[in-house]
């Protein structure tokens, strides 16, 4: 079974742009939430997404946004890039979403904002 | 909300030495601990995780330790190789029905042969 997989990979954007970044679920999962990885804050939570409606919302200003469409296959949105967007984006797809599933990881969008 | 610590930040072992990791949390209604490890250059790879209903949890040379009372849990790995050099996660997913999972800043773990 493939895993999850994220595109593009790697990103580089000037402050002020927009970006989107995509990422398709295994096969048959139905929850996606994406997370920010930085050195000096870590592993954190932006959204999460079940059957297209977004189900929990971290801390983050209203830049970020995300959609899930019918296929469960999700994008995340960064509109107005600051230089401290530059970070690894990961999603992660579990099989419903409910508190005991397990979460499995892509590979990550590398984005560097200049 | 949750707030997850996690100790040491780096860690150097001998092959074929045990290596522990230690994480507490503070939400005590946090229900799922899971632990991932992260190689360079890849996303976060899921090695093992524990339910709050349970104690302990083996996988061959991996086990996840889990004391609800002092909210804290470990990772225990034993017979240490140098593949198993990488940083490893420790995570809590609160018990309000949420997926987000709250992460530990992480433990560098180098394995030397």
């Amino acid at each position: 079974k493939a895993g999850v997989t994220q595109t593009p990979r790697y990103l580089i954007k000037t402050r002020g742009q927009q970006v989107t970044l995509s990422c398709s679920p295994i096969s048959g999962h139905r929850s996606v939430s994406w997370y920010q990885q930085t050195p000096g804050q870590g592993l954190q939570f932006l959204f999460e997404y079940f059957s297209e409606t977004q189900r929990n919302k971290g801390n983050f200003p209203g830049r970020f946004s995300g959609r899930q469409f019918s296929n469960s296959r999700s994008e995340m949105n960064v509109s107005t890039l600051e230089l401290g967007d530059s970070a690894l984006y990961l999603c992660a797809s579990s099989l419903r979403g409910s508190s005991y599933n397990e979460q499995f990881f892509g590979p990550g969008t590398r984005l560097t904002v200049l | 909300g949750e707030n997850v610590e996690q100790h040491p930040s780096t860690l150097s072992v001998q092959e074929g030495d045990s290596a522990v990791i230690k994480c507490t949390y503070s939400d005590s209604a946090s229900n799922y601990f899971p632990w991932y490890k992260q190689e360079l250059g890849k996303g976060p790879q899921l090695i093992i995780d524990i339910r709050s209903n349970v104690g302990e949890k083996k996988d061959q040379r991996i086990a996840v330790t889990l004391n609800k009372t002092a909210k804290h849990f470990s990772l225990h790995i034993t017979e240490t190789q140098p593949e198993d050099s990488a940083v490893y996660f420790c995570a809590a997913r609160g018990g309000d029905g949420g997926t987000a999972l709250i992460f530990g800043k992480g433990t560098t773990l180098s394995v030397s042969s």
